[in-house]
């Protein structure tokens, strides 16, 4: 697509359900991001996928958060029995990967707002 | 560990005005930065980067300068308009590896 999809764009859940955010990189983006925002902070990172494959998970809050990504493209944030913490915009974003000036943007999508309730 | 840090959380300047906007890292193996902008209830979009090769990049109203033996790096706008107010992040990446460290952003208010 022209740009990152993120889907829900919103997504209002009960304390302890879990929920699945989904992330639709650009086209020939090898490299997706995940980060978070919660209310009044900054851009916090969660993980980063290089194809299939995340070198860093390091930013993954607790065991509760996990994240896939498939056939190069597509990636799933899953959050396990959610807690009130965990309400905030999940960013997604992409770039062309490797090295080089050319893979050195991303491109964020315009986010999923998680409520916990 | 905050390698990327902006340590002023809001600014507010007339407009017309120059807006200079700072950001300060530690690692000195990055090698390329960025400054992003985002408005409320929107994901953040690029404006502009600059390499590590060079001290100066401009483009339209926005410069962004870089000192790499302060590691230091500066967002100017200017002249500043009203739609400039949104939050603006900078963002550093490593001469290895694709990973991008944003700051905690600045909170950017031009005043009519």
């Amino acid at each position: 697509g022209a740009g990152v999809s993120q889907s829900p764009s919103n997504k209002v859940t009960e304390k302890g359900k879990d929920v699945e955010l989904r992330c639709d990189p650009i086209s020939g983006h090898t490299a997706l991001y995940w980060y978070r925002q919660s209310l009044g902070q900054g851009l916090e990172f969660l993980i980063y996928f290089q194809g299939n494959s995340a070198p860093d998970k390091s930013g993954l809050p607790s065991d509760r958060f996990s994240a896939e990504r498939t056939g190069g493209s597509v990636s799933t944030l899953t959050i396990q029995r959610t807690q009130q913490e965990d309400s905030a915009v999940y960013l997604c974003a992409s770039s062309l990967g490797g090295q080089g000036i050319h893979g050195n943007t991303i491109y964020f999508g315009e986010g999923s707002w998680l409520t916990v309730v | 560990d905050q390698q990327v840090k902006q340590n002023s959380p809001s600014l507010s300047v007339q407009e017309g005005r120059i807006s200079i906007l700072n950001c300060d890292y530690t690692n000195s193996m990055f090698d390329y930065f960025l400054w992003y902008k985002k408005y409320p209830a929107e994901g953040p979009t690029f404006l502009i980067s600059i390499s590590s090769i060079k001290d100066k990049n401009e483009d339209g109203r926005f410069t962004v300068f870089l000192n790499k033996s302060a590691k230091h790096l500066s967002l100017h706008i200017v002249p500043s308009q009203p739609g400039d107010s949104a939050v603006y992040f900078c963002a550093a990446r490593p001469n290895t590896g694709n990973q991008f460290y944003f700051g905690t952003g600045t909170s950017l208010t031009v005043i009519p």
